[in-house]
C-alpha cells in the first residue's frame, strides 16, 4: 500500500535530549513537509523539502533539524534548543504538478 | 499575510440533522482550498480541493462550495461515523513556495 509511515506514535524526550522522528512515503512524492500541531491553533510548518538535499525553514523552525538524503525520507530531529516540544507532529508530501498535501498518522511527543 | 478563520469551533448535531461549517480566509492570491477531516489521534485526510469560486465538489454526504471570501461544508443528514474535526486550509505563492495555511478546525460531533 502507497502512504507515508511515520513513527514512532509515541515519543517521550527527557530534558536535554535529542530525538528524531521518523517519516517515510512511498508514494514518489517530490515535497515533503513537517508541520506541529497544538490544541487550538492550526497546524504550523516547521520545514520544507521541495527535492533532494534541499529544504527550507517554515514559520516555527528554530529548535528544531532537518534532513533529506533520499526522496522517500524526510526526519525530523527536536533538539534540546526547543523549550516546548510537547506536540503533535504531522508529516506530509505532496506530488510536484498538484496541489494537495497528505499525511502521515502523527507522532506524539511527551517531555519526561 | 494570509488568514483562515473557522467556525464555529465545536457543533453538536442530531443524527440526521443537516448544518454547514463555515471557513471565511484572506490571502493574496489563492491558488486553492482544502477540506480535511481528522480523527482523535490521526492524521489529516484529505477531502477536497477547491480553486476557484463557485465551484463544487461532492462526496457522500459531504458537499463544499467557495465564494470569493469564504467556503462552506455542507453535511447532509449526517451519521455519527462523521464525528470528526475539520480543517481548512488555503493555499497562496510565498516566497518561491506553495505556502498553506490552515485554521483551527470545526469539531463536529453527531449524536445517534
Amino acid at each position: 500500500d502507497g502512504g507515508i509511515t511515520q513513527s514512532p506514535k509515541y515519543l517521550f524526550r527527557k530534558e536535554g535530549q535529542n530525538v528524531t522522528l521518523s517519516c517515510e512515503q512511498n508514494l514518489n512524492h517530490d515535497a515533503m513537509y513537517w508541520y506541529r500541531q497544538d490544541p487550538g491553533q492550526g497546524l504550523r510548518l516547521i520545514y520544507y523539502s521541495q527535492i533532494v538535499n534541499d529544504f527550507q525553514k517554515g514559520d516555527i523552525a528554530e529548535g528544531y533539524s532537518v534532513s533529506r538524503e533520499k526522496k522517500e525520507s524526510f526526519p525530523l530531529t527536536v533538539t534540546s534548543a526547543q523549550k516546548n516540544p510537547t506536540a503533535f507532529y504531522l508529516c506530509a508530501s505532496r506530488v510536484g504538478g498538484r496541489n494537495i498535501q497528505y499525511f502521515g498518522a502523527g507522532t506524539r511527543l511527551s517531555v519526561l | 499575510e494570509d488568514q483562515v478563520t473557522q467556525s464555529p469551533e465545536a457543533l453538536r448535531l442530531q443524527e440526521g440533522e443537516s448544518s454547514s461549517l463555515n471557513c471565511s480566509y484572506t490571502v493574496s492570491g489563492l491558488r486553492g482550498l482544502f477540506w480535511y477531516r481528522q480523527d482523535p489521534g490521526k492524521g489529516p485526510e484529505f477531502l477536497f480541493t477547491l480553486y476557484s469560486a463557485g465551484e463544487e465538489k461532492e462526496k457522500e454526504r459531504l458537499k463544499a462550495t467557495l465564494t470569493k471570501k469564504e467556503s462552506f461544508l455542507h453535511i447532509t443528514a449526517p451519521k455519527p461515523e462523521d464525528s470528526a474535526t475539520y480543517l481548512c486550509a488555503v493555499q497562496s505563492p510565498s516566497g518561491g513556495y506553495q505556502k498553506v495555511t490552515f485554521g483551527t478546525g470545526t469539531k463536529l460531533q453527531v449524536i445517534p
